[in-house]
């Protein structure tokens, strides 16, 4: 697998549910963010959890990193229409340095 | 909330042409990025920038592409002659400086269209 890789590749829930979305990495890194992209549009920023942070919380998301697998989860609590996007994780090896993206989950919200 | 912004929003040119894509990043941030996504594809670095210089580049950023900070606020990809594969989405991106917070901002993408 590739650095930042995400699993499912889609994933399709009812309004309401919780939807879980993973990522795995390969390298050491620094800091590991997740955005979302609604089709074609740009890359929103959601969270980032630095390489010393087990769990952190943003309103209805709440992300988890474990160094020790090289994974990361994206829990979004409770999911609206509005949800409806694509995830991506990406990692950076130190502060400030570019970032190795993922290659996403679909997430679809059934109303 | 300041934002990252690029223009223009879609430009379509044709093969062998020059293109500028611009970006205002956010204004107290030092750190500016370049990346691209092809259509269904995973979005991809091109270039870093900071202190008024190149801090990394990928293999994809060669010679057909430089990157300028014009002024104070403007920060710029260049494409000297472009090719089909050039087709795009480019996406800005800036940070502040690392030790208050360090996350990277996105503008909302020019889509390069090449013919």
């Amino acid at each position: 697998s590739q650095q930042g890789e995400e699993d499912p590749q889609a994933l399709s829930i009812q309004e309401g549910e919780n939807a879980t979305m993973n990522c795995s990495y390969k390298t050491s890194i620094n800091n590991l963010q997740w955005y979302r992209q609604n089709s074609g549009r740009g890359l929103v920023h959601l969270i980032l959890i630095r390489s010393n942070e087990r769990e952190k919380h943003s309103g209805r998301l709440r992300v988890t990193l474990d160094t020790s697998k090289k994974s990361s989860s994206l829990l979004i609590t409770a999911s609206r229409a509005a949800d409806t996007a694509s995830y991506f994780c990406a990692t950076s090896r130190w502060r400030n340095e570019k970032l190795t993206f993922g290659t996403g989950t679909r997430l679809t919200i059934i109303p | 909330e300041p934002e990252v912004t690029q223009t223009p929003s879609h430009q379509v040119t044709q093969m062998g042409q020059e293109v500028i894509l611009r970006c205002v990043p956010i204004s107290n941030h030092l750190y500016f990025y370049w990346y691209r996504q092809i259509l269904g594809q995973k979005v991809e670095f091109l270039v870093s920038f900071y202190n008024n210089e190149i801090s990394e580049k990928s293999e994809i950023f060669d010679d057909q592409f430089s990157v300028e900070r014009p002024d104070g606020s403007n920060f710029t990809l260049k494409i000297r002659s472009t090719k089909l594969e050039d087709s795009a989405m480019y996406f800005c991106a800036s940070s502040e400086e690392a030790g208050v917070s360090y996350e990277q901002y996105f503008g909302p993408g020019t889509r390069l269209t090449v013919t």
